[in-house]
């Protein structure tokens, strides 16, 4: 079984500045590991993955990962962000043998102008 | 990506009717799909995965005879909330899995919210 601590449930950030939104899994077993982010009354949508190769991730609206297995973290990063990037952002970790995704209880990033 | 749909999009019925829920893979054939809740400003919660010519499997704590779920093609998973009651009311996402390199990713519909007053 996995599980998924997303320690941080809000995030405010001024618009341009950097931010993190952290991540941390623990499983018994090899993981994938995702982002999702979801838009106020929307769907979830999938930022980036990580399922082998490269430990760096990058996904769409300039946003990366880093999977770091010893700490057995995902945190998610982006270097300016922009106002539209105002969301809820979910964790979720998934093994070999059961790829039904756990989900982190959500960080809600907030870039204030 | 993959796309999946998910209609309507938006739904308010009367407390005691049923409501039915269609999930859609656009670009791809989906054997497995999967029926999320989401409460307000919490995480989702898995209800049941759907196998397309097989009987959906459900989540401890979920009703199956409340939440039907029907995946007839491998296109299609409906889910039809039967006698609905206000304590329904939330919103409903659908997901289907796509295998990719070692692994599988899920996508997403859009989402249902559904208020049964």
């Amino acid at each position: 079984a996995q599980s998924v601590t997303q320690l941080d449930s809000q995030v405010p950030v001024f618009e341009e500045a950097p931010v993190e939104l952290r991540c941390n899994y623990s499983s018994s077993v090899s993981v994938y590991l995702f982002w999702y982010v979801q838009y106020p009354n929307q769907g979830l949508q999938l930022l980036l993955k990580y399922l082998s190769g490269s430990t760096l991730v990058k996904g769409i609206n300039g946003f990366e990962a880093e999977f770091n297995k010893s700490q057995t973290s995902f945190h998610l990063r982006k270097p300016s962000v922009h106002i539209s990037d105002t969301a809820e952002y979910f964790c979720a970790v998934s093994g070999r043998g059961s790829y039904i995704p756990t989900f982190g209880r959500g960080t809600s990033l907030i870039v204030h102008p | 990506g993959a796309v999946v749909s998910q209609h309507p999009s938006r739904v308010i019925c009367k407390s005691g009717t049923s409501v039915k829920i269609e999930c859609r893979s656009l670009d791809f054939q989906a054997t497995t799909m999967f029926w999320y809740r989401q409460f307000p400003k919490q995480s989702l919660m898995l209800m049941a995965t759907s196998n397309e010519g097989s009987k959906a499997t459900y989540e401890q704590g979920v009703e199956k005879d409340k939440f039907l779920i029907n995946h007839a093609s491998l296109t299609l998973s409906t889910l039809t909330v039967t006698s609905a009651h206000p304590e329904d009311s939330s919103f409903y996402i659908c997901s289907a899995r796509v295998r990719e390199g070692p692994g599988e990713t899920q996508y997403f519909g859009p989402g249902t919210r559904l208020l049964v007053l």
